[in-house]
């Protein structure tokens, strides 16, 4: 199975600054790395997701990057903004599951 | 359109009794999922389902856990004997066909074993 790790697991920043959140994946095979965001007592619900034929991709003020050979992906937040507060979690795919990390909670200060 | 449906929002039973969840998921969609989440943690995989057969359920932790997806739509999972432990977040997602698409989760079941 995959060996997932998400770092850091809290991040504070103020409002208008950037965000990133880092995932570390152990098998080589995976193919399909998703972020997902759940705010407090909410679903998590998929906000941006790469495939390993691309190096990044943006939407717009969100972006992930991946590095296939190093085996980790980005979460960038650009502009981060209050409404952005809630935990994050990669999910990278490996035959027939996605394993989650443990997640990031994002503070954003106003 | 509807999304993923779960109920009970909230169950709370004693220990020892039998529980079941239920998950309806998004129409046309024939993977089916359920993860369980406990605080301050990331959804953990239990079962996934394409079509009415589970294609993986490595995920159950003993055979007190049990799902069904009989028709190949609602799904529900079983739980006997509950424990303590057990006490969690039950989510269920569904996607369209499996693989790498992606999952639209349920607002979950929270389960409260006293």
């Amino acid at each position: 199975g995959e060996n997932v790790e998400q770092h850091p697991s809290t991040l504070s920043v103020q409002e208008g600054d950037s965000a990133v959140i880092k995932c570390t994946y152990s098998d080589s095979a995976s193919n399909y790395f998703p972020w997902y965001k759940q705010e407090l007592g909410k679903r998590p619900q998929l906000i941006i997701d790469i495939r390993s034929n691309v190096g990044e991709k943006k939407d717009q003020r969100i972006a992930v990057t991946l590095n296939k050979t190093a085996k980790h992906f980005s979460l960038h937040i650009t502009e981060t903004q209050p409404e952005d507060s809630a935990v994050y979690f990669c999910a990278p795919w490996d035959f027939n599951k996605f394993y989650f990390g443990s997640g990031t909670k994002l503070n954003v200060k106003p | 359109g509807a999304g993923v449906s779960q109920t009970p929002s909230n169950k709370v039973t004693e220990k020892g009794k039998y529980v079941e969840l239920r998950c309806d998921p998004i129409s046309g969609h024939t993977a089916l999922y359920w993860y369980r989440q406990s605080l301050g943690q990331g959804p953990e995989f239990l079962i996934y389902f394409q079509g009415t057969g589970a294609a993986d359920d490595s995920g159950l932790p003993n055979d007190r856990f049990f799902a069904v997806r009989p028709e190949g739509s609602v799904s529900t999972l079983k739980i006997q004997r509950t424990e303590r432990g057990d006490s969690a977040v039950y989510l269920c997602a569904s996607s369209l066909k499996g693989g790498t698409s992606p999952l639209h989760f349920g607002n979950g079941t929270r389960l409260t074993v006293t």
